[in-house]
């Protein structure tokens, strides 16, 4: 298997709920990488795991909260969230941080909306 | 400061005619530079790094440190081409790519 794959394609949920967006990869890769996609905007990157450790959290607010359960899967855990955190969410992984090894490779995304 | 910038939101060519995409960035290390390509309705798709120095689709793009800018070029533009292209600049070990803020090739029959 040499995608990404994100569940769901597509997610609307009101303020007060909780949801999770899902990530899988199965290429060996130990770095793990999401990222907010406004439209027509380039991705901004939240957080970085590296071997299955938070290594990057961009000032992320807290009803984003990322986990990394194993070194193939990747979740993010949604809390009350306003209506201007609708976007699209993207995955990526990479063989690892490294410069040599970091190309990332993307998932298709999960567009959020909330309403 | 670490930044990528495409100068051009959106670029409209006819279809056989040579493309320039443009990439500045700003990094004082040595830089790992990549084009990323979005078509409509699926997803980020790695187009060229520069250490690989190959040709994807028709596509090059060489570094020049002297003027920090990392061009996509294509002799001949097709139809298919049309899409959202972006720069990404990898600084470090750290895992971060920043992304230029992308330009809009449009290739018009």
């Amino acid at each position: 298997d040499t995608e990404v794959t994100q569940t769901p394609k597509h997610l609307v949920m009101g303020m007060t709920n909780k949801k999770s967006l899902k990530c899988e990869q199965h290429m060996g890769h130990r770095a793990m990488y999401w990222y907010k996609q406004k439209a027509k905007k380039p991705p901004e990157l939240m957080f970085v795991y590296s071997y299955e450790k938070l290594s990057i959290n961009e000032s992320v607010p807290s009803r984003f909260s990322p986990e990394c359960p194993n070194s193939s899967l990747l979740n993010l855990h949604l809390h009350a969230l306003q209506p201007e955190d609708s976007a699209l969410y993207l995955c990526a992984s990479s063989q690892d941080r490294s410069q040599s090894a970091g190309t990332q490779y993307f998932g298709p995304g999960t567009r959020l909306t909330v309403l | 400061a670490q930044r990528v910038t495409q100068p051009e939101k959106l670029l409209s060519v006819f279809k056989g005619a040579p493309v320039e995409l443009k990439c500045n960035y700003s990094y004082s290390g040595s830089p790992e530079l990549f084009w990323y390509v979005q078509y409509s309705r699926q997803r980020l798709q790695l187009l060229l790094r520069h250490i690989s120095r190959e040709s994807i689709k028709g596509f090059t793009a060489d570094l020049n440190k002297g003027e920090t800018s990392f061009h996509l070029k294509k002799p001949f533009a097709q139809e298919e081409d049309s899409a959202m292209y972006y720069c990404a600049l990898k600084p470090g070990n750290t895992g971060k790519l920043i992304f230029g803020q992308g330009t809009t090739l449009q290739v018009k029959p």
